[in-house]
């Protein structure tokens, strides 16, 4: 595709129970990326992915949380058992090798609100 | 581990006036990337400009200039003629050399006035 796409745009989840969010990087990117940012604050980072290889998961606030990129393109976001806490927005980015030189580009996150 | 720092939460320019956000970040590292962001209500981040550290020349892209000062760890946007379309949220962040996630300041909301 042209850009980077997440989906849903909005979720909201009573809390204790599961969601997916779901990023669809550009074709061909190789890193992959989850930040969580929380409302009136930057980003922070969540975890990597080089292809399908998750090389750094330490931004993950708890083992509620998973990511996954079986396939080395599409990436889903897992959280089990919401809590309040988790309510967010959740940007995916992606690049083509991860490095400097090469720009993250990122999509328009997923508004998860729990209630 | 790193931090940045943006003191100022709102600012407000008028229109084809310029502006200057500060951002000041913390680290041991001597080789690292000093990045401004901009997110509009549509939420999408999009790239404003970049800086490498060992460079000294201060990046510039158009209307967006950069002040580095790495002996001070300070790392300003200035926004010349400032167009309505600028009015966004605006990230300072820091990559290490050779890192690959990003670490963000707070943000500052900029608002143009007609």
């Amino acid at each position: 595709g042209a850009g980077v796409s997440q989906s849903p745009r909005y979720k909201v989840a009573k809390r204790g129970q599961d969601v997916a969010l779901r990023c669809d990087p550009i074709s061909g990117h190789v890193s992959l990326f989850w930040y969580q940012q929380a409302l009136g604050q930057g980003p922070e980072f969540l975890t990597y992915f080089q292809n399908e290889a998750q090389l750094d998961k330490s931004g993950l606030p708890s083992d509620r949380f998973f990511a996954e990129r079986p396939e080395g393109s599409v990436s889903t976001l897992k959280i089990q058992r919401t809590q309040q806490e988790d309510s967010a927005v959740y940007l995916c980015a992606s690049s083509l090798n991860g490095g400097l030189n090469t720009e993250a580009f990122f999509g328009q996150g997923t508004r998860l609100t729990v209630v | 581990a790193q931090t940045v720092t943006q003191s100022q939460p709102e600012m407000s320019v008028q229109e084809a006036e310029t502006v200057t956000l500060s951002c000041t970040y913390d680290t041991s590292e001597s080789n690292y990337y000093l990045f401004w962001y901009k997110q509009p209500p549509s939420r999408q981040m999009i790239l404003v400009i970049r800086q490498e550290a060992y460079k000294q020349q201060n990046a510039t892209e158009n209307r967006f200039s950069v002040n580095f000062q790495k002996a001070a760890k300070s790392f300003s946007l200035k926004i010349s003629d400032s167009q309505l379309g600028d009015t966004a949220m605006y990230f300072c962040a820091f990559m290490k050399h050779r890192g690959n996630k990003l670490v963000f300041g707070a943000g500052t909301i900029l608002r143009v006035k007609s």
